[in-house]
Protein backbone atom coordinates (compact mmCIF):
# COMPACT_ATOMS: atom_id res chain seq x y z
CA UNK A 1 0.00 0.00 0.00
CA UNK A 2 1.24 3.48 -0.99
CA UNK A 3 1.99 5.56 2.09
CA UNK A 4 3.02 8.87 2.32
CA UNK A 5 3.80 10.57 5.87
CA UNK A 6 4.52 14.16 6.21
CA UNK A 7 6.22 16.00 9.33
CA UNK A 8 8.07 18.55 10.73
CA UNK A 9 5.31 20.88 10.66
CA UNK A 10 4.85 23.51 13.55
CA UNK A 11 4.60 27.18 15.16
CA UNK A 12 7.99 28.94 13.77
CA UNK A 13 8.45 32.83 13.92
CA UNK A 14 7.98 35.01 11.04
CA UNK A 15 11.93 35.23 9.44
CA UNK A 16 12.38 31.59 10.77
CA UNK A 17 12.84 28.08 9.25
CA UNK A 18 11.49 24.76 9.02
CA UNK A 19 12.36 21.75 7.54
CA UNK A 20 9.33 19.17 6.56
CA UNK A 21 9.59 15.57 5.36
CA UNK A 22 7.66 13.03 3.87
CA UNK A 23 8.65 9.60 4.12
CA UNK A 24 7.26 7.24 1.44
CA UNK A 25 6.52 3.94 1.81
CA UNK A 26 4.65 1.04 -0.55
CA UNK A 27 6.23 1.95 -4.05
CA UNK A 28 9.66 2.60 -5.42
CA UNK A 29 10.12 5.90 -4.32
CA UNK A 30 13.42 6.72 -6.42
CA UNK A 31 11.36 6.35 -9.61
CA UNK A 32 8.74 8.95 -9.17
CA UNK A 33 8.43 12.52 -9.27
CA UNK A 34 6.70 14.22 -6.32
CA UNK A 35 5.49 17.63 -5.32
CA UNK A 36 4.57 19.98 -2.68
CA UNK A 37 1.09 21.65 -2.17
CA UNK A 38 -0.34 23.52 0.65
CA UNK A 39 -3.12 24.79 1.90
CA UNK A 40 -3.88 27.81 4.02
CA UNK A 41 -6.53 27.53 6.74
CA UNK A 42 -9.95 27.88 4.91
CA UNK A 43 -8.40 28.13 1.38
CA UNK A 44 -7.79 26.12 -1.51
CA UNK A 45 -4.61 24.47 -2.92
CA UNK A 46 -1.57 26.39 -4.04
CA UNK A 47 1.23 24.10 -5.61
CA UNK A 48 4.47 24.71 -3.90
CA UNK A 49 7.21 22.92 -5.77
CA UNK A 50 8.53 19.44 -7.46
CA UNK A 51 11.81 17.11 -8.14
CA UNK A 52 12.14 14.99 -9.98
CA UNK A 53 13.03 11.60 -9.42
CA UNK A 54 16.82 11.37 -9.52
CA UNK A 55 16.82 15.05 -7.43
CA UNK A 56 18.41 16.72 -10.44
CA UNK A 57 15.55 19.29 -11.58
CA UNK A 58 13.25 21.07 -9.47
CA UNK A 59 10.28 23.86 -9.74
CA UNK A 60 9.59 26.69 -7.18
CA UNK A 61 6.37 28.66 -7.17
CA UNK A 62 7.19 32.16 -7.28
CA UNK A 63 6.19 33.15 -4.01
CA UNK A 64 8.60 30.79 -2.27
CA UNK A 65 11.40 30.30 -5.52
CA UNK A 66 14.64 31.78 -2.82
CA UNK A 67 13.04 30.78 0.09
CA UNK A 68 12.01 27.32 -0.15
CA UNK A 69 14.10 24.08 -1.45
CA UNK A 70 13.29 20.98 -2.26
CA UNK A 71 15.22 17.81 -2.03
CA UNK A 72 15.26 14.33 -2.03
CA UNK A 73 17.16 11.29 -0.24
CA UNK A 74 16.38 8.27 -2.49
CA UNK A 75 18.28 5.87 0.01
CA UNK A 76 15.92 6.76 3.13
CA UNK A 77 12.82 6.76 0.65
CA UNK A 78 12.06 10.64 1.83
CA UNK A 79 11.06 13.74 0.49
CA UNK A 80 11.80 17.50 2.05
CA UNK A 81 10.87 20.97 2.16
CA UNK A 82 13.48 23.37 3.61
CA UNK A 83 11.31 26.25 4.88
CA UNK A 84 13.64 29.70 5.44
CA UNK A 85 12.52 33.05 5.56
CA UNK A 86 8.86 32.45 7.19
CA UNK A 87 6.08 34.41 6.44
CA UNK A 88 2.84 34.61 7.90
CA UNK A 89 1.20 34.05 4.43
CA UNK A 90 3.28 31.08 4.20
CA UNK A 91 1.00 29.49 7.42
CA UNK A 92 -0.92 26.03 5.85
CA UNK A 93 -1.08 22.85 5.55
CA UNK A 94 1.65 21.33 3.56
CA UNK A 95 1.27 18.38 1.72
CA UNK A 96 3.71 15.96 -0.46
CA UNK A 97 2.05 13.55 -3.34
CA UNK A 98 3.18 11.50 -5.62
CA UNK A 99 2.73 12.23 -9.20
CA UNK A 100 3.58 9.94 -11.73
CA UNK A 101 2.43 11.65 -14.97
CA UNK A 102 2.22 15.16 -15.49
CA UNK A 103 -1.41 15.75 -13.98
CA UNK A 104 -1.61 12.38 -12.19
CA UNK A 105 -1.47 13.14 -8.77
CA UNK A 106 -2.29 9.65 -7.63
CA UNK A 107 -0.86 9.71 -3.56
CA UNK A 108 -1.49 12.42 -1.04
CA UNK A 109 -0.14 12.56 2.41
CA UNK A 110 -2.18 13.33 5.42
CA UNK A 111 -0.68 17.04 5.50
CA UNK A 112 1.19 19.14 8.11
CA UNK A 113 0.51 22.13 9.67
CA UNK A 114 3.36 24.89 9.48
CA UNK A 115 2.14 28.31 10.94
CA UNK A 116 4.08 31.41 11.03
CA UNK A 117 3.32 33.50 13.95
CA UNK A 118 5.16 35.40 16.43
CA UNK B 1 0.62 33.06 -11.61
CA UNK B 2 -2.77 33.27 -11.20
CA UNK B 3 -5.54 31.21 -9.87
CA UNK B 4 -7.39 29.45 -12.23
CA UNK B 5 -11.07 30.85 -12.32
CA UNK B 6 -13.87 28.54 -10.87
CA UNK B 7 -16.92 29.56 -9.60
CA UNK B 8 -17.51 29.50 -5.78
CA UNK B 9 -20.58 26.97 -5.90
CA UNK B 10 -22.41 24.71 -7.40
CA UNK B 11 -25.60 22.79 -6.37
CA UNK B 12 -28.07 20.02 -7.45
CA UNK B 13 -30.39 16.84 -6.34
CA UNK B 14 -29.31 13.48 -5.99
CA UNK B 15 -29.25 12.25 -9.69
CA UNK B 16 -29.23 15.46 -11.30
CA UNK B 17 -25.50 16.62 -13.50
CA UNK B 18 -23.37 19.26 -12.83
CA UNK B 19 -21.09 20.95 -14.77
CA UNK B 20 -17.57 22.48 -12.76
CA UNK B 21 -15.98 25.34 -15.21
CA UNK B 22 -11.93 26.02 -14.75
CA UNK B 23 -11.02 29.27 -16.88
CA UNK B 24 -7.35 29.85 -17.42
CA UNK B 25 -5.25 31.62 -20.39
CA UNK B 26 -3.44 30.62 -23.45
CA UNK B 27 -0.04 29.38 -21.14
CA UNK B 28 -1.76 26.72 -19.02
CA UNK B 29 -5.28 25.49 -19.82
CA UNK B 30 -5.32 26.71 -23.17
CA UNK B 31 -1.98 25.35 -24.07
CA UNK B 32 -1.77 22.13 -23.09
CA UNK B 33 -4.18 18.94 -21.94
CA UNK B 34 -2.25 18.91 -19.03
CA UNK B 35 -5.54 19.26 -16.70
CA UNK B 36 -6.18 17.51 -13.50
CA UNK B 37 -9.54 17.79 -10.75
CA UNK B 38 -9.40 17.13 -7.64
CA UNK B 39 -12.07 15.82 -4.74
CA UNK B 40 -11.47 17.35 -1.09
CA UNK B 41 -13.90 16.36 1.84
CA UNK B 42 -13.25 18.84 5.04
CA UNK B 43 -10.00 17.50 6.80
CA UNK B 44 -8.92 15.23 4.26
CA UNK B 45 -6.28 15.31 1.43
CA UNK B 46 -7.50 15.95 -1.61
CA UNK B 47 -7.93 12.89 -4.42
CA UNK B 48 -7.72 12.96 -7.77
CA UNK B 49 -10.68 12.20 -10.19
CA UNK B 50 -9.19 13.17 -13.35
CA UNK B 51 -6.14 13.90 -15.16
CA UNK B 52 -4.95 14.95 -18.58
CA UNK B 53 -8.13 16.65 -19.30
CA UNK B 54 -10.28 13.88 -19.51
CA UNK B 55 -8.41 10.72 -18.12
CA UNK B 56 -10.19 8.65 -15.30
CA UNK B 57 -7.23 7.02 -12.78
CA UNK B 58 -7.71 3.29 -12.46
CA UNK B 59 -10.98 1.97 -10.40
CA UNK B 60 -12.75 5.75 -10.44
CA UNK B 61 -15.93 6.21 -11.15
CA UNK B 62 -17.12 7.16 -14.21
CA UNK B 63 -20.00 9.11 -13.04
CA UNK B 64 -16.86 12.07 -13.56
CA UNK B 65 -15.75 13.38 -16.88
CA UNK B 66 -13.59 15.62 -17.74
CA UNK B 67 -13.40 17.81 -20.98
CA UNK B 68 -11.63 20.64 -22.66
CA UNK B 69 -12.63 23.74 -24.78
CA UNK B 70 -9.73 26.45 -25.42
CA UNK B 71 -8.86 27.91 -22.61
CA UNK B 72 -11.72 26.56 -19.89
CA UNK B 73 -11.77 22.82 -18.62
CA UNK B 74 -15.10 21.22 -17.28
CA UNK B 75 -15.72 18.54 -14.70
CA UNK B 76 -19.30 16.82 -15.43
CA UNK B 77 -20.53 14.88 -12.44
CA UNK B 78 -23.74 12.42 -13.26
CA UNK B 79 -25.67 10.89 -11.17
CA UNK B 80 -25.13 13.20 -8.67
CA UNK B 81 -24.67 11.34 -4.94
CA UNK B 82 -25.03 12.95 -1.45
CA UNK B 83 -21.17 11.45 -1.05
CA UNK B 84 -20.38 13.75 -4.07
CA UNK B 85 -20.63 17.03 -1.79
CA UNK B 86 -17.63 18.32 -1.53
CA UNK B 87 -14.65 20.92 -2.80
CA UNK B 88 -13.28 20.46 -6.10
CA UNK B 89 -10.51 21.76 -7.50
CA UNK B 90 -8.94 22.42 -10.87
CA UNK B 91 -5.37 22.48 -11.72
CA UNK B 92 -3.34 23.58 -15.07
CA UNK B 93 0.52 22.46 -15.73
CA UNK B 94 1.87 25.68 -17.18
CA UNK B 95 4.31 27.50 -19.84
CA UNK B 96 6.56 28.35 -16.63
CA UNK B 97 7.24 24.71 -16.36
CA UNK B 98 4.89 25.02 -13.02
CA UNK B 99 1.52 24.10 -12.00
CA UNK B 100 -1.64 26.29 -11.16
CA UNK B 101 -4.78 25.27 -9.13
CA UNK B 102 -8.26 26.93 -9.24
CA UNK B 103 -9.98 28.47 -6.24
CA UNK B 104 -12.14 25.98 -5.65
CA UNK B 105 -15.69 24.54 -5.77
CA UNK B 106 -17.70 24.12 -3.39
CA UNK B 107 -20.56 21.20 -4.25
CA UNK B 108 -23.92 21.10 -2.68
CA UNK B 109 -26.12 18.08 -2.89
CA UNK B 110 -29.82 19.28 -2.42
Amino acid sequence: EVQLVESGGGLVQPGGSLRLSCAASGFTFRSYWMHWVRQAPGMGLVWVSRISSDGSTTNYADSVKGRFTISRDNAKNTLYLQMNSLRAEDTAVYYCARVPETTLFDHWGQGTLVTVSS
Amino acid sequence: QSALTQPASVSGSPGQSITISCTGASSDVGGYNHVSWFQQHPGKAPKVMIYDVSKRPSGFSNRFSGSKSGNTASLTISGLQAEDEADYYCSSYTASGTWVFGGGTKVTVL
